[in-house]
């Protein structure tokens, strides 16, 4: 199983500041297979980015990711109030198999 | 667009079976993959399953013992069953479209507490 690391776990921060939140696999992932997904309390996550750097349908352009390999990074330029949730990244592999990280907790400093 | 909606009880005994059920709509069942996601209350995502619209499903290692997938392309609805349950499988049920290697869209969520 291909294990998503997330860090940090909790990251505290203004709005208005950047965001880098970091997904680390323990094998390597193709770029097409790694998602990131936004998820608000008593919510369901919510898809913001595919393919490691396409945006979904809707969501906006703070948003971004990049990465190859084992490490991926989402990025939200500038904070907005909306954007404190706790983001997860997800993968997709042989057997099939999907797994997702643990989750990086983004909250208000 | 597609909309996902999840039935199903909301408390179950140990050792029963957990049947939920997945609506569509906006959409024709008939295509794509469509998913099982759990999440424990505060924890992260654990993948369920997946069955495509011809019958094929994919199970998590973990599971695939216990679950049973199916789907119902006249009703436009597929469904999970979970056997032998335990205090662990008490978790926020949902459903998803599978598209390509990603989740888009999620059903709302479903709670299932496994108690006597």
């Amino acid at each position: 199983e291909n294990v998503l690391t997330q860090s940090p776990g909790t990251l505290s921060l203004s709005p208005g500041e950047r965001a880098t939140l970091s997904c680390r696999a323990s094998q390597s992932v193709s770029g097409s297979f790694l998602a990131w997904y936004q998820q608000k309390p008593g919510q369901a996550p919510r898809l913001l980015i595919y393919g490691a750097s396409t945006r979904a349908t809707g969501i906006p352009d703070r948003f971004s990711g990049s990465g190859s390999g084992t490490d991926f990074t989402l990025t939200i330029s500038r904070l907005e109030p909306e954007d404190f949730a706790v983001y997860y990244c997800q993968q997709y592999g042989s057997s099939p198999m999907y797994t997702f990280g643990q989750g990086t907790k983004l909250e208000i400093k | 667009q597609v909309q996902l909606q999840e039935s199903g009880p909301g408390l179950v005994k140990p050792s029963e079976t957990l049947s939920l059920t997945c609506t569509v709509s906006g959409g024709s069942i008939s295509s794509y993959y469509w998913s099982w996601i759990r999440q424990p209350a505060g924890k992260g995502l654990e993948w369920i399953g997946r069955m495509s619209a011809s019958g094929s499903t994919n199970y998590n290692p973990s599971l695939k013992s216990r679950i049973t997938m199916s789907l119902d392309t006249s009703k436009n609805l597929f469904s999970l069953k979970l056997s032998s349950l335990t205090a662990a499988d008490t978790a926020v049920y949902y459903c998803a479209k599978v598209s390509g290697s990603w989740f888009d869209p999620w059903g709302q969520g479903t709670l299932v507490t496994v108690s006597s």
